[in-house]
């Protein structure tokens, strides 16, 4: 079946403009995730949607960043006054149980 | 100190050879645990999650040792393909909690 779906997979942004990132996760997972992997670091984790609530953002590192989710699928993570700090590769994943599928990522370059 | 520790190698190592990663994690409270692996510029991908009993899938073997918060996982009779970064990872709970990643051990398969 279709797997986790990003869009767009390469962004390249003027620092100060805002971003919107897309996710399209598995059908049928309730919950979905973003990550950010930045040039030599880890994962890190940023947000966790159960259905189109946001339990978990203590990840998001400023106010910069906010995300939401709707009809229980497709989310779209917004950076606004993207800075150069923010060039990194954003993740979603989805998942039904434990498991978390990744989708290809969204490499954004704030220049 | 690293929520996720694992060596980042490189494990430079010829095709047929057996491999061993090790990982510990600092949270007691930590329920579930996967390694993942990731290629070059690709996403991650679950390569199988790690039960306490240990699991076998093909020639992949993964320990868990909650006393010590140590995991483990063993490559059997490595191939070319098998060259990646491979991702220690933990979550809190089971089901719907965000996953705490290693910043990866990386494997090189050799002719």
């Amino acid at each position: 079946g279709a797997g986790v779906s990003q869009s767009p997979s390469n962004k390249v942004t003027e620092k100060g403009k805002d971003v919107e990132l897309r996710c399209d996760p598995i059908s049928g997972h309730t919950a979905l995730y973003w990550y950010r992997q930045s040039l030599g670091q880890g994962l890190e984790f940023l947000i966790y949607f159960q259905g189109n609530s946001a339990p978990d953002k203590s990840g998001l590192p400023s106010d910069r960043f906010s995300a939401e989710r709707t009809g229980g699928s497709v989310s779209t993570l917004t950076i606004q006054r993207t800075q150069q700090e923010d060039s990194a590769v954003y993740l979603c994943a989805s998942s039904r149980l434990d498991e978390q599928y990744f989708g290809p990522g969204t490499r954004l370059t704030v220049t | 100190r690293k929520e996720v520790e694992q060596d980042p190698g490189p494990f430079n190592v010829p095709e047929g050879a057996t491999v061993a990663f090790n990982c510990t994690y600092s949270n007691s409270a930590s329920q579930s645990f996967f390694w993942y692996r990731q290629d070059c510029r690709k996403e991650p991908k679950l390569l199988m999650s790690v039960y306490s009993s240990g699991n076998e899938d093909g020639r992949f073997t993964a320990q868990l040792n909650r006393a010590s918060q140590y995991i483990s996982l063993l490559i059997r009779d490595s191939k070319l393909s098998d060259s990646a970064t491979y991702l220690c990872v933990v979550s809190l709970t089971g089901g719907g909690n965000k996953l705490t990643f290693g910043t990866g051990t990386q494997l090189k398969v050799e002719l």
